[in-house]
């Protein structure tokens, strides 16, 4: 399996409730990511993990959790959350190579609508 | 600041034509630097790497560290190429991607 899949493709939301993404991989990778893209727009990087410990968090704000329970799931916990959240949610994982980058593989997303 | 600039929104052209997509970056080091692209309604997906010089979907790109660019070019460009292109580098002080804001290529029949 040489995929990045990603539950639900669409999910819609309202401002008080509390709903969960979800990522998987069964390609050995022990980095993952989650990016955020709004439409036209570049994706923008929330959150890494590297051997299931959270090793970046740009600065996201709390509505937004990340969880990696194990090497292959990725999950992203949401609560609360505004309608300028609505978005391409993206998953990435990589090798994690020590001193090398590797290549990312891409889910194909999560698109996101809050109301 | 690490930042790579493509300056072009959208790009459109006839089948046949050649296409450049320019990318110009900044940052202090020795940089890697990628193209990746985004067919409609498919996934985001690495295209190339610099330092593999490989010609993909007949795609090269060449780094000019004195220009400090890195654009994407193909001689005869087909209509499946149309789809979004972003060039990235990555920072090794922080092993994070940075996405420039893409160019949409429309190849036109």
């Amino acid at each position: 399996d040489t995929e990045v899949t990603q539950t639900p493709k669409h999910l819609v939301m309202g401002m008080t409730n509390k709903k969960s993404l979800k990522c998987e991989q069964h390609m050995g990778h022990r980095a993952m990511y989650w990016y955020k893209q709004k439409a036209k727009k570049p994706p923008e990087l929330m959150f890494v993990y590297s051997y299931e410990k959270l090793s970046i968090n740009e600065s996201v704000p709390s509505r937004f959790s990340p969880e990696c329970p194990n090497s292959s799931l990725l999950n992203l916990h949401l609560h609360a959350l505004q309608p300028e959240d609505s978005a391409l949610y993206l998953c990435a994982s990589s090798q994690a190579s020590l001193g090398v980058w590797d290549e990312q593989y891409f889910g194909p997303g999560t698109r996101l609508t809050v109301t | 600041a690490q930042r790579v600039t493509q300056p072009e929104k959208l790009l459109s052209v006839f089948k046949g034509a050649p296409v450049e997509l320019k990318c110009n970056y900044s940052y202090s080091g020795s940089p890697e630097l990628f193209w990746y692209v985004q067919y409609s309604r498919q996934r985001l997906q690495l295209l190339l790497r610099h330092i593999s010089r490989e010609s993909i979907k007949g795609f090269t790109a060449d780094l000019n560290k004195g220009e400090t660019s890195f654009h994407l070019k193909k001689p005869f460009a087909q209509e499946e190429d149309s789809a979004m292109y972003y060039c990235a580098l990555v920072s090794y002080n922080t092993d994070k991607l940075i996405f420039g804001t893409g160019t949409r290529l429309q190849v036109f029949p």
